[in-house]
């Protein structure tokens, strides 16, 4: 059974702080790894999607890593603002056709000024 | 705005309410997901419909019945509720594996039952 553990847990850093979340998986067999935001109250919001094939993608100040031989990815957030403030949650989805992605328990990142 | 349309966006009901939550997508996606979000609780997976059919129930309990007329709508159906369903409810949405398998959510339900 797949499983997903995100690190740290909780993360309070000053404004324009480089960040880097983690997030590690038990199984390599995976389709993708997808990363999200989530503001409390609200939906979550993906910021970034990896193909299994690929090592990386980039979306403006945020880069998430791919290393599936040692289940791990890393977003990592360049010169962070306080509207970054949020829980930050990595989910994968499995390979062999299932369609029920597993959720890390997320990050719950604040930036104060 | 991710293109999954959820309502109603917040809900106050009794339990013994019938009520009902909604999610809409016109995204082209075929598999559509519910999800609870408890205070300080991981997400839980409720159910999974792939081309309207039901292909997960994760143990939910029958005073939560779901449904997905098409692809495109789906449904929560809440039927004496305890107050510890008081939740907030996810509802998602992806693309098959000719696409990315790209998940989608709406903003949720947040329901309170008293």
């Amino acid at each position: 059974k797949q499983e997903v553990t995100q690190i740290p847990a909780a993360l309070s850093v000053p404004e324009g702080e480089n960040l880097v979340l983690n997030c590690s998986f038990t199984d390599s067999a995976i389709y993708n790894l997808q990363w999200f935001r989530q503001d409390p109250g609200k939906g979550l919001t993906s910021l970034l999607l990896i193909q299994s094939s690929q090592r990386e993608q980039t979306s403006g100040r945020l880069n998430a890593s791919l290393d599936k031989s040692s289940g791990r990815s890393t977003l990592y957030i360049a010169a962070s603002q306080p509207g970054d403030s949020a829980t930050y949650l990595c989910a994968v989805l499995p390979s062999g056709g299932s369609y029920i992605p597993t959720f890390g328990r997320g990050t719950s990142l604040i930036v104060h000024p | 705005e991710t293109g999954v349309t959820q309502t109603p966006r917040h809900l106050v009901m009794g339990m013994t309410n019938k009520k009902s939550l909604k999610c809409e997508q016109h995204l082209g996606h075929n598999a559509m997901y519910w999800y609870k979000q408890s205070a300080k609780k991981p997400l839980e997976l409720m159910f999974v419909y792939n081309f309207k059919e039901q292909t997960e129930n994760n143990s939910v309990p029958s005073r939560f019945s779901p449904e997905c007329p098409n692809s495109s709508h789906l449904f929560l159906h809440l039927h004496t509720l305890q107050p510890e369903d008081s939740a907030l409810y996810l509802c998602a949405s992806s693309k098959d594996r000719a696409n990315t398998g790209e998940l989608f959510f709406g903003e949720g339900s947040r329901l309170t039952v008293l």
